[in-house]
């Protein structure tokens, strides 16, 4: 399967402990994207990478989250001290050079915060 | 108010109707609307992409958009119970980055 891959795809952990979420997106393109979605509610934009620079940065993204994408290939998400209010679905999408639109998303990955 | 509105729904239609689903917004900036299916517990799908005004066919599916009334829809024709699902409408300015802000979504029911 070449499409976005996440891993994993559920974590279920206690607040206040860190998670991590990988994100390998479909080789050829250089944009990586992180959504966040609760229920009941469209895919909001966290931030995003062209090649290995992460360009932007919503300002839901506090300090407590932080996203990496070394070497321009896979990527990171990692919420440190989790609270409750971090449950949601975390989405990985990737894109191609200028393509104004077509974001791939992958399956997602559902955090549950106890 | 959020930029992007969209009826939450539950819309449950019998299997071969016509479908219409349908999202408002107000930042007169985007030229780029898309259409995602989200199965549940699954990741958004591209279904259609269009560019400003205009009608965009794809099999069972039309999208239309009116840049000025700030309206774009998706048409479902002979919908099939396969098509259940939820589905967000998604825009962008095409800016550097191209982000994408999404609807809250429809969720679709085709009943047999």
């Amino acid at each position: 399967d070449t499409g976005v891959s996440q891993n994993p795809r559920h974590k279920i952990t206690k607040r206040g402990q860190n998670v991590t979420f990988r994100c390998d997106p479909i080789s050829e393109h250089n944009r990586l994207y992180w959504y966040r979605q609760t229920l009941g509610q469209g895919p909001e934009f966290l931030t995003y990478f062209q090649n290995e620079a992460q360009l932007e940065k919503s300002r839901l993204l506090s300090d407590r989250f932080s996203a990496e994408r070394p070497k321009g290939s896979f990527s990171t998400l990692e919420i440190q001290r989790t609270e409750q209010g971090d449950s949601a679905m975390y989405l990985c999408a990737s894109s191609f050079g200028q393509s104004t639109g077509e974001l791939f998303f992958g399956e997602g990955s559902r955090l549950t915060v106890l | 108010q959020k930029e992007v509105e969209q009826d939450p729904g539950p819309l449950s239609v019998p299997e071969g109707a016509i479908v219409s689903l349908n999202c408002t917004y107000s930042n007169s900036a985007f030229q780029y609307f898309m259409w995602y299916r989200q199965y549940s517990r699954k990741g958004p799908e591209l279904l259609m992409y269009t560019y400003s005004s205009g009608n965009k066919e794809d099999g069972r599916f039309t999208a239309q958009v009116d840049k000025s009334s700030k309206y774009i829809s998706l048409f479902i024709r002979d919908s099939q119970p396969s098509d259940s699902a939820t589905y967000l409408c998604a825009m962008s300015a095409g800016n550097a980055g191209n982000m994408l802000t999404f609807g809250g979504g429809t969720r679709l029911m085709v009943k047999p």
